[in-house]
């Protein structure tokens, strides 16, 4: 069974600072994707990025992206010039073969002023 | 990206009543799904919403507590039946549009359930 682990239940950091987000998972299969996605306390999730496995290139969107390392199954997400708005839960996703998608359990990152 | 509603945004209901939560989507989507999360936690799966068929429901969730329905492709519903306060929680549909993007599921802004 597919798995997604966050070992990191809560991270802080100063405004314009980088954030790293790490995140591993488990599984057998060679194609499949991942993403990140954000929920401030609105409660709305929204998607961050996605990464296709096929793919070597990390995906880029703005101040987001990651650092996918398929041979290691590891999948982080960076924040640059991090903003106050960037405060939320963040959740790593695995999609498997049914279309679903495996949750981690989320890291929530505070962004001080 | 595909944008999703939810009625209500929240309610406080009574113990041993019923409550449907309704799903709208923007346009047509291949695939729509209902979470439940438990505050501060991750999402858990309750069902994929089938179009004109009975839901695909995950193991720990059943059609008499959970029925959901998806009389076409832009709209579902999901009735907790029987509530109990162990059912307070946020709820969440999402749908999957394989036009924008392969496998990227947009979530509505989610429906925030207390029983008392």
């Amino acid at each position: 069974a597919q798995t997604v682990t966050q070992s990191q239940p809560e991270m802080s950091v100063q405004e314009a600072e980088t954030v790293t987000l790490s995140c591993t998972y488990d599984t057998s299969e060679n194609n499949y994707y991942l993403f990140w996605y954000k929920q401030p306390p609105s409660r709305q999730m929204i998607l961050v990025i996605r990464q296709e496995a096929y793919k070597q290139q990390n995906a880029t969107e703005n101040r987001f992206s990651v650092n996918f390392q398929k041979a290691a199954k590891s999948f982080s997400l960076k924040i640059s010039d991090s903003q106050l708005g960037d405060t939320a839960m963040y959740f790593c996703a695995f999609r498997d073969s049914n279309y679903q998608l495996i949750w981690g359990a989320g890291t929530k990152l505070i962004i001080k002023p | 990206s595909a944008v999703i509603s939810q009625k209500p945004s929240r309610d406080i209901c009574q113990r041993g009543t019923s409550l449907t939560i309704q799903c709208q989507v923007d346009s047509q989507v291949t695939m729509m799904f209902w979470y439940r999360q438990q505050p501060g936690q991750s999402l858990t799966l309750i069902a994929t919403a089938n179009q004109g068929s009975e839901a695909t429901y995950e193991s720990g969730f059943v059609i008499d507590k959970f029925p959901i329905s998806r009389p076409n492709l832009t709209f579902s519903t999901l009735t907790v039946s029987n509530m109990s306060p162990e059912d307070s929680s946020i709820y969440l549909c999402s749908g999957q549009r394989a036009s924008a993007g392969p496998d990227t599921q947009y979530f509505g802004p989610g429906t925030r359930l207390t029983v008392l």
